[in-house]
């Protein structure tokens, strides 16, 4: 199965600051039909997770712009450009790409 | 428009089987793919199964031998049975459509295995 590793685990931001998420893949997420199935996404608290991210920098209909994601094949990261208190919460990365379907342990930012 | 809902027992026996229904509305099943997945308290998600349009399943590696996903795309829903139920199987459970990325959740429904 392949294996998401997120870093970092906990991350402590201000308002306003820009951070970034790290996902690495065990192996590449790079499909036969050309596309990467990796998507990002936010859990807060008591609530079902939401799609910010589909295939890599897809940006999901109604997700602010501040959110961005990059990468290929096994290292991609999510940035958000300055960070608000709605942003709070467990950021996830999960891979589509191959069977079984696999989630990364998450990372949750808080506020500094 | 799109929605999900699941629903099942809250409370499932050591040892028993469990089963659950995401009845689904706005999308067809024939045409989308629905997966379950769970999170246990205080812990992260993980991906249990698919569904996928065409009928065929996809099982979580280590839930395999204990998963069953179904449908019945006349009432537009997709069941999970999962057998021989432990403690640690106790989880909010979410059903989720894939579409371009899982844009759309059931809001989940938190099962016990307790006795």
């Amino acid at each position: 199965d392949v294996v998401l590793t997120q870093t970092p685990p906990t991350l402590s931001a201000t308002i306003g600051q820009s951070v970034s998420i790290s996902c690495r893949s065990s192996q590449s997420l790079l499909d036969s039909d050309g596309d990467t199935y990796l998507n990002w996404l936010l859990q807060r608290p008591g609530q079902s997770p939401q799609l910010l991210i589909y295939s890599v920098s897809n940006l999901e209909s109604g997700v602010p712009n501040r959110f961005s994601g990059s990468g290929s094949e096994t290292d991609f990261t999510l940035k958000i450009s300055g960070v608000e208190a709605e942003d709070l919460g467990v950021y996830y990365c999960m891979q589509a790409t191959h069977a079984p379907n696999t989630f990364g342990a998450g990372t949750k930012l808080e506020l500094k | 428009q799109v929605q999900l809902k699941e629903s099942g027992p809250g409370l499932v026996q050591p040892s028993q089987t469990l089963s659950l229904t995401c009845t689904v509305s706005g999308f067809s099943l024939t045409s989308n793919s629905v997966h379950w997945v769970r999170q246990p308290p205080g812990k992260g998600l993980e991906w249990v199964g698919a569904i996928w349009s065409g009928g065929s399943t996809d099982y979580n590696s280590a839930l395999k031998s204990r998963l069953s996903i179904s449908r019945d795309t006349s009432k537009s829903q997709v069941f999970l049975k999962m057998n021989s139920l432990q403690t640690e199987d106790t989880a909010i459970y979410f059903c989720t459509r894939s579409y371009y990325g899982f844009a759309y959740w059931g809001q989940g429904t938190l099962v016990t295995v307790s006795s």
